[in-house]
């Protein structure tokens, strides 16, 4: 069936490092991706979105990179911060699917001061 | 502006009983999606209501269902409760479901 995946499930990181986050998805047909945050006791927060039209695309310290090709996306954050540990999830949707995220498993960031 | 308000936050049933959770989403926000989030499935998709109309549903048994009012707040219902419904349920709202989506902070669901 769908699913999209992380690499990782956790990925520890010194404060100031650039961190690296990747996902995997599967269905070919998804147009438009999203990398969500979510801290413990929290809703899933979004970080950056990018569709299928797009490459690459880049907000503040962070950037998210489309490849079509191999199907993956892959998160970056600059300058990663002691609040950046959070647990990170990628999450797909596609038009025959409205409304209905599909996500990865999660990849829990740990930024060590 | 406000964000998606998630009530309760957390609940304690019995197994057995049913649950009715809210979620009222950002002002203007007609599409409502809900998940159900645990350490061994992570995020599963439940349903989502566009306009007071179940548009997509996921993969659960019928003991969970949903509706959407009329001012696009929602709710889901689990009947006939079993342990393994203990879950934090989060909802998301967006303008009309394609994206943009802002979850609220959940709901956590302890069955005992």
């Amino acid at each position: 069936g769908e699913s999209v995946g992380l690499h990782l499930p956790t990925l520890s990181v010194q404060e100031g490092d650039n961190s690296i986050i990747n996902c995997a998805y599967s269905n070919s047909a998804s147009d438009y991706f999203i990398w969500y945050k979510q801290e413990s006791g929290k809703g899933p927060q979004f970080i950056i979105d990018i569709r299928s039209n797009m490459d690459k695309r880049q907000g503040q310290r962070v950037t998210v990179l489309l490849n079509k090709t191999v199907k993956h996306l892959s998160l970056q954050i600059a300058a990663t911060q002691p609040g950046d540990s959070a647990v990170y999830f990628c999450a797909e949707i596609s038009p025959s699917n409205t409304g209905k995220l599909i996500f990865g498993q999660g990849t829990t960031l740990q930024v060590k001061p | 502006k406000a964000g998606v308000t998630q009530t309760p936050r957390y609940l304690i049933k019995t197994r057995g009983q049913q649950v009715t959770l809210s979620c009222s989403p950002i002002s203007g926000h007609r599409s409502v999606s809900w998940y159900q989030q645990t350490p061994g499935q992570g995020l599963q998709f439940l349903f989502e209501y566009f306009s007071e109309t179940q548009r997509n549903k996921g993969n659960f048994p019928g003991r969970f269902s949903g509706r959407q009012f009329s001012n696009s707040r929602s709710e889901m219902n689990v009947s006939t409760l079993e342990l393994g419904d203990s879950a934090l349920y989060l909802c998301a709202s967006s303008l009309d479901g394609l994206g943009g989506y802002t979850f609220g902070s959940g709901t956590r669901l302890t069955v005992v």
